[in-house]
């Protein structure tokens, strides 16, 4: 088991440009989350998947988009990246509400 | 969701027991209290999970009162590399429901 793969763990990106960060979990888990951690602050919930085709807004979903089509994955997509979201972004997955999350080890991003 | 405060901060020394308690007045039923650990550059990971009376695994001890409307997570003989950011999560009290941190608490120890 792999756990939570993101990928790229860094990436510098212009404003205005588009990325997609990619999420891959192979425990079968059915709970997909996405986070924001900015210097010295918790974790901010973007938005979140409670299975394939499910998605939902978190506390800070503006300028993201997400898709869930299939029980592995959970990319969140980035359009018109602005400074504001420079962050270290964070992908968790759990099998049910009551279980542990697993974390991946988060992608730095930063626009400039 | 159930609401959750947490002392912003606590310093330490190597070998003391420390611990956190965390207030949630609002927790539903069915909630359960679940603590996390963040280091530096990492996603937070599971500690403890419980939903009353008292916890116990290899890493360290929950504490929940009769009422549930707080909890002490302990952290017994703490050393230089406990030094993180602890999370007090409630819920979920129904599925489907969001995985919401709050703030968390700095702990620092100290030789």
């Amino acid at each position: 088991n792999a756990g939570v793969t993101q990928t790229p763990k860094f990436r510098i990106l212009k404003i205005g440009q588009s990325m997609t960060l990619q999420c891959t979990q192979d425990m079968n888990h059915n709970y997909m989350y996405w986070y924001r951690q900015d210097p010295g602050m918790g974790l901010k919930l973007i938005y979140y998947s409670v299975g394939a085709g499910i998605t939902d807004k978190g506390e800070v979903p503006n300028g993201y988009n997400v898709s869930r089509s299939t029980t592995e994955d959970f990319p969140l997509r980035l359009e018109l990246a602005a400074p504001s979201q420079t962050s270290v972004y964070f992908c968790a997955s759990l099998l049910g509400g009551r279980d542990e999350a697993f974390f991946g080890q988060g992608t730095r991003l930063t626009v400039v | 969701l159930a609401k959750t405060t947490q002392p912003i901060s606590m310093d330490s020394y190597e070998g003391q027991e420390v611990n956190i308690t965390c207030s949630h007045n609002n927790i539903a039923t069915n909630d359960y209290i679940t603590w996390y650990q963040q280091f530096p550059s990492q996603g937070p990971r599971f500690i403890i999970q419980g939903y009353k009376t008292k916890v116990t695994n290899e890493v360290a001890s929950l504490f929940i009162p009769a009422d549930r409307k707080s909890s002490t997570l302990s952290l017994p003989r703490v050393s230089l590399s406990d030094t993180a950011v602890y999370y007090c999560l409630v819920g979920p009290s129904r599925a489907g429901t969001a995985l919401i941190f709050g703030k968390g608490t700095t702990l620092s120890v100290s030789s």
